[in-house]
């Protein structure tokens, strides 16, 4: 159980072009969903918390107008990088809190993001 | 500002030793504590979790917390080297969000 995917695995896309990438949670219903990029050799770094049917809070720092989340049912948000340069090349994870559950977060496998 | 403090490494083990990872934290509301284990290019992996003082074991491994000394810790009894990894220690702050240590790097030799 728990199991969380993100799709796509990597994309590479052009300077100035916007990129979704999806986070579902397949076998339980997320109530939170969170959003993480990972540089190499560094730890995560939170981006942003999403509830189901509410507005993401973003960390400081992290431009919501760049970052668009959305977490429109209780399987499914989406993180889309518009106008994406290459200082946005990084890894981004997504995770997930079930409904009930304790604090765990499960962590999808990842998106590995370049930006040429 | 919240604080996870945990020794980069690499930490490096003979297989079937026990490995010992230490993580600090700085705020006193914290309130659980995990750690995961993410191997070089995935995302990371649940391992552990530890809400009260003292310790928890599964398998081979011990989570310990203290509280009063902000240290949590991870123990793997006879390590291998599918165990090589980042070890990366979580703290749950109030509206439960978490942050995550830098991580310490553990080699495993055969």
């Amino acid at each position: 159980g728990a199991v969380v995917s993100q799709h796509p695995s990597w994309v590479i896309c052009k300077s100035g072009t916007s990129v979704k990438i999806e986070c579902r949670s397949l076998d339980f219903q997320a109530t939170t969903m969170f959003w993480y990029r990972q540089f190499p050799k560094q730890s995560l770094m939170l981006m942003a918390t999403s509830n189901e049917g509410s507005k993401a809070t973003y960390e400081q720092g992290v431009e919501k107008d760049k970052f668009l989340i959305n977490h429109a049912s209780l399987t499914l948000s989406t993180l889309t990088v518009t106008s994406a340069h290459p200082e946005d090349s990084s890894f981004y994870i997504c995770s997930a809190r079930a409904r009930g559950s304790g604090y765990e977060q499960f962590f999808g496998p990842g998106t590995r993001l370049t930006v040429l | 500002q919240k604080e996870v403090e945990q020794n980069s490494g690499p930490l490096s083990v003979p297989e079937g030793a026990i490995a010992s990872l230490n993580c600090t934290y700085s705020d006193r509301g914290s309130q659980s504590f995990f750690w995961y284990r993410q191997y070089s290019g995935k995302s990371p992996e649940l391992i552990m979790s530890i809400y009260s003082n003292g310790d928890k074991e599964d398998g081979r491994f011990t989570a310990q917390l203290n509280k009063a000394s902000q240290y949590v810790s991870l123990l793997i009894r006879d390590s291998q080297p599918s165990d090589s990894a980042t070890y990366l220690c979580a703290v749950t702050f109030p509206f439960n969000k978490f942050y995550f240590g830098s991580g310490t790097k553990l080699n495993v030799k055969p």
